[in-house]
């Protein structure tokens, strides 16, 4: 069964204090991994897509990495609108699925 | 250029009434999605659609239907609702082809009493 696993759950931050989200992975072939942005009572907000191993993408104070068995979501000297939850999905390569796999989110606080 | 756009944003039902959610799009996306997120779990699939005519379960179907006689408009049914339906519901969608990445309405949320 695919499975998606973020962590921390939660994480407080101070302005400036660079940090890293995780997102392990489980599926049987990946065809995409994807981040979202979710603030309260709004939808998630789409951030990045990797597809391979070794793939790197960056926007603004943020950047997502990829390995064969997790994702990293690195945010650089944060600032305080950048306090939402990060969501982490992935996208089975098996018979033409449509279904995302998503984790159940860190939710991150950075503090002026 | 609206995006994805959702009605109702709340609603409260009673057990055993009935509502359709609606969610129309003007992105032209031919896949259109629904989910539902209840508190500190992620995202599940109720129902998808890969164009006008054409729909199929996701994860979590039961209790729920939709249609999709337009590319805009994906709206999904309640029957007989019940307290386990009370969550957050949104709509997505996505362009097809090699472009992946979906994109989220609002949300509504439905409570159940």
């Amino acid at each position: 069964e695919d499975q998606v696993t973020q962590s921390p759950e939660a994480l407080r931050l101070q302005e400036g204090e660079s940090s890293s989200l995780n997102c392990s992975y489980t599926v049987s072939g990946l065809r995409g991994l994807f981040w979202y942005r979710q603030d309260p009572g709004k939808g998630p907000e789409f951030l990045f897509t990797l597809y391979s191993a070794g793939e790197e993408k960056e926007k603004e104070r943020l950047k997502a990495t990829l390995t064969k068995k997790e994702s990293f979501l690195h945010i650089t000297a944060p600032k305080p609108e950048d306090s939402a939850t990060y969501l982490c999905a992935v996208q089975a390569d098996a018979g033409g699925s449509e279904k995302l796999v998503f984790g159940k989110g860190t939710k991150l606080t950075v503090n002026p | 250029n609206a995006g994805v756009t959702q009605t109702p944003k709340f609603r409260i039902l009673k057990i055993g009434q009935s509502m359709t959610l609606q969610c129309t799009q003007d992105m032209n996306h031919n896949y259109m999605y629904w989910y539902r997120q209840d508190p500190g779990m992620g995202l599940k699939l109720i129902y998808y659609s890969v164009g006008a005519g054409i729909t199929d379960k996701g994860e979590v179907p039961n209790g729920y239907n939709v249609s999709r006689s337009t590319t805009e408009d994906f709206p999904l049914r309640l029957e007989l609702a019940a307290p386990s339906q009370t969550s957050v519901y949104f709509c997505a969608t996505r362009r097809g082809g090699s472009y992946n990445e979906q994109f989220f309405g609002p949300g509504t949320r439905l409570t159940v009493l």
